[in-house]
Parts: structure tokens; C-alpha cells; sequence
């Protein structure tokens, strides 16, 4: 079984400050990793995933993740927000043997001018 | 490419009313998910289908739920009768399938509010 914990329920940090989200993963088989984003009334769209090609992904709209096993970690970054990266974001995982997707609680990111 | 599509986008309705939510997969696409929504609880997975067949509904809260996937174009969520607690934001995704990692593209979902 598959499952992520998402720390922070709310996160805020100033415009160019560093965004650091965390997300941590439980998963008995080697996992496929995602972040996606959720703005206001939207949909969620992919940030980026992980699937075992390389362990630092990047991603849309300047994010990156690094996926450290030993720490069975997958956070997303991005060195200087911006206002518009003001959304929900979702940690996922997927495990080798179904397509399906368990997703985290969410973190939601505010940006303070 | 137009994404995944779901109808109603906005829906009021009375208690112990009919609703029926409908989703349009991306073309090509093998796999559909359902999810519901809400502040208390979150992104919840109701039920997905592969290949229009359903792989797992454990995550159906009650009977009054039902989902089908008649064909690879077109599912319905359905929840008779309809309760107050029913209130949340619906969401399809599809995904082309084939195993894990694969992306799942979301619809813009559909907003229900019960009465």
C-alpha cells in the first residue's frame, strides 16, 4: 500500500523567498512521485513527477523535488516565489502494480508581498 | 486537445434529489478516476475504472453512490438520493494507463451543493 504525509497544512513565505514544501512517502514497492498544483476553482495540473529516471526533477514554472529514499522524502522547491505560485499543492504516489493515484492533505502556499 | 470534460460545473439541488455527474475522458485515455473534494476530508479517490471496467470503488462512501462507464468516452457519478453531506467538488481525471507513473490529467470539476 501506498501513502504520502504532507507537513503543513498552510505555508506562507515572502515574494523571493524560498519555497520549501514537504512531503514524505510510505510505499512497499519503488514509487512514482508526484506534485501537482491546485488554483482557486481549478482542476489540479502536474508540477512534475518522479519515475526513477533521475532523482532531482524539475519542473514547471522554476519547482523542483528531490527524491531521497533514504529519507523516503520527495520535497518541492523553488529558490524565489513569486505571487502567482499562491495555490494548493498535492504530494502523490503510485505504486508499480495499479494506476491508481493516493494523493497527500494538501499544502497551501500564500505568498506575502 | 481539449482536456478532461465534466458537466454540470455547478449544480444546487434539494435533498433527497437525483444527481448525476458526467465526465468526458481525454480520447485515448484507458483509465478514469473519480474524486471528491472537501475541506474536512481532502482529494478522495471514489473509484476508477481501466478499459471502462471498475478497478476499485473501496472509496465509495455508501451505497447511494454509483458510477458507470458505458463506453471509453463517457462516465457518470450518481447519488440518489442526495444529502446535505454530499456538498463538495467532484472531480474526473483520465490517464492513458498501461501501469504506474503515468500522469493523470484532472477535469475542472464539478461543484455540488445540497440543500
Amino acid at each position: 500500500a501506498q501513502s504520502v504525509t504532507q507537513l503543513g497544512s498552510h505555508v506562507s513565505v515572502s515574494e523571493g523567498a524560498l519555497v520549501l514544501l514537504r512531503c514524505n512517502y510510505s510505499s512497499s514497492v519503488p514509487p512514482y512521485l508526484f506534485w501537482y498544483v491546485q488554483y482557486p476553482n481549478q482542476g489540479l495540473q502536474l508540477l512534475l513527477k518522479y519515475t526513477s529516471a533521475a532523482t532531482l526533477v524539475k519542473g514547471i514554472n522554476g519547482f523542483e523535488a528531490e527524491f531521497k529514499k533514504s529519507e523516503t522524502s520527495f520535497h518541492l522547491t523553488k529558490p524565489s516565489a513569486h505571487m502567482s505560485d499562491a495555490a494548493e499543492y498535492f504530494c502523490a504516489v503510485s505504486g508499480s502494480s495499479a494506476s491508481k493515484i493516493i494523493f497527500g492533505s494538501g499544502t497551501r502556499l500564500s505568498i506575502r508581498p | 486537445d481539449a482536456g478532461v470534460i465534466q458537466s454540470p460545473r455547478h449544480e444546487v439541488t434539494e435533498m433527497g434529489q437525483e444527481v448525476t455527474l458526467r465526465c468526458k475522458p481525454i480520447s485515448g485515455h484507458n483509465s478514469l478516476f473519480w474524486y471528491r473534494q472537501t475541506m474536512m476530508r481532502g482529494l478522495e479517490l471514489l473509484i476508477y475504472f481501466n478499459n471502462n471496467v471498475p478497478i476499485d470503488d473501496s472509496g465509495m462512501p455508501e451505497d447511494r453512490f454509483s458510477a458507470k462507464m458505458p463506453n471509453a468516452s463517457f462516465s457518470t457519478l450518481k447519488i440518489q438520493p442526495s444529502e446535505p453531506r454530499d456538498s463538495a467538488v467532484y472531480f474526473c481525471a483520465s490517464s492513458p494507463g498501461g501501469g504506474s507513473g503515468n500522469t493523470i490529467y484532472f477535469g475542472e470539476g464539478s461543484w455540488l451543493t445540497v440543500v
